[in-house]
């Protein structure tokens, strides 16, 4: 079974400033995909960044960005220049690659990191 | 609609009542998700359906738990006789179809209080 470890409960980081959160999984698939999810206060789950495993090169999306190391299976994602509005809950999540008519939305959510960005 | 709609956005109830919950997708997408997410947990897979069938119910916890589609939109989950331990936000999702390149959309949840 596929378990994903979040080891920061809570971080907090100055406005403009980097901070990496941490994401370790275990699996015994090859092909997987990675997920980070922000949830604000009004609860809606938003997809920040995904990593196909099979991709070497690191995914990026404007000031979010993610350190996959395959073989450590570690999927750590750096925020730059934080934001106020990047204040949330972040969840890392993997989901194993399936044929047709598998269950694609059997994500395996970490319990989550608190990002506060203090002004 | 422009997003996934969940209904009530909070819910209250006694302790062996019957609850239902409702997701209205986005309009045209296919593929739709149920998951939980307790007190300081992250999401709990539950169900998940392709149009109005259930491929994947390994995750419903207990056979209080059940859910439905209709029409290949709205989907109603229903917990029967609910438990304390039932408390939690429960998020639905919709994709346009099945596939990673069919991003799942969240609505807001409902958060259910059992008393």
């Amino acid at each position: 079974a596929q378990t994903v470890t979040q080891s920061q409960p809570e971080m907090s980081v100055q406005e403009a400033e980097t901070v990496t959160l941490s994401c370790t999984y275990d699996t015994s698939e090859n092909n997987y995909y990675l997920f980070w999810y922000k949830q604000p206060p009004s609860r809606q789950m938003i997809l920040v960044i995904r990593q196909e495993a099979y991709k070497q090169q690191n995914a990026t999306e404007n000031r979010f960005s993610v350190n996959f190391q395959k073989a450590a299976k570690s999927f750590s994602l750096k925020i730059s220049d934080s934001q106020l509005g990047d204040t949330a809950m972040y969840f890392c999540a993997f989901m194993k690659h399936v044929n047709y008519g598998g269950s694609q939305g059997n994500l395996i959510f970490g319990k989550g990191t608190k990002l506060s960005v203090k002004p | 609609g422009a997003g996934v709609s969940q209904s009530p956005s909070n819910k209250v109830t006694e302790k062996g009542k019957d609850v239902e919950l409702r997701c209205d997708p986005i309009s045209g997408h296919t593929a739709l998700y149920w998951y939980r997410q307790s007190l300081g947990q992250g999401l709990e897979f539950l169900i998940y359906f392709q149009g109005n069938s259930a491929p994947d119910k390994s995750g419903l916890p207990s056979d209080r738990f059940s859910a439905e589609r209709t029409g290949g939109s709205v989907s109603t989950l229903t917990i029967q006789r609910t438990q304390q331990e039932d408390s939690a936000v429960y998020l639905c999702a919709s994709s346009l179809a099945w596939g990673i390149n069919s991003p799942l959309h969240f609505g807001n949840g409902t958060r259910l209080t059992v008393t």
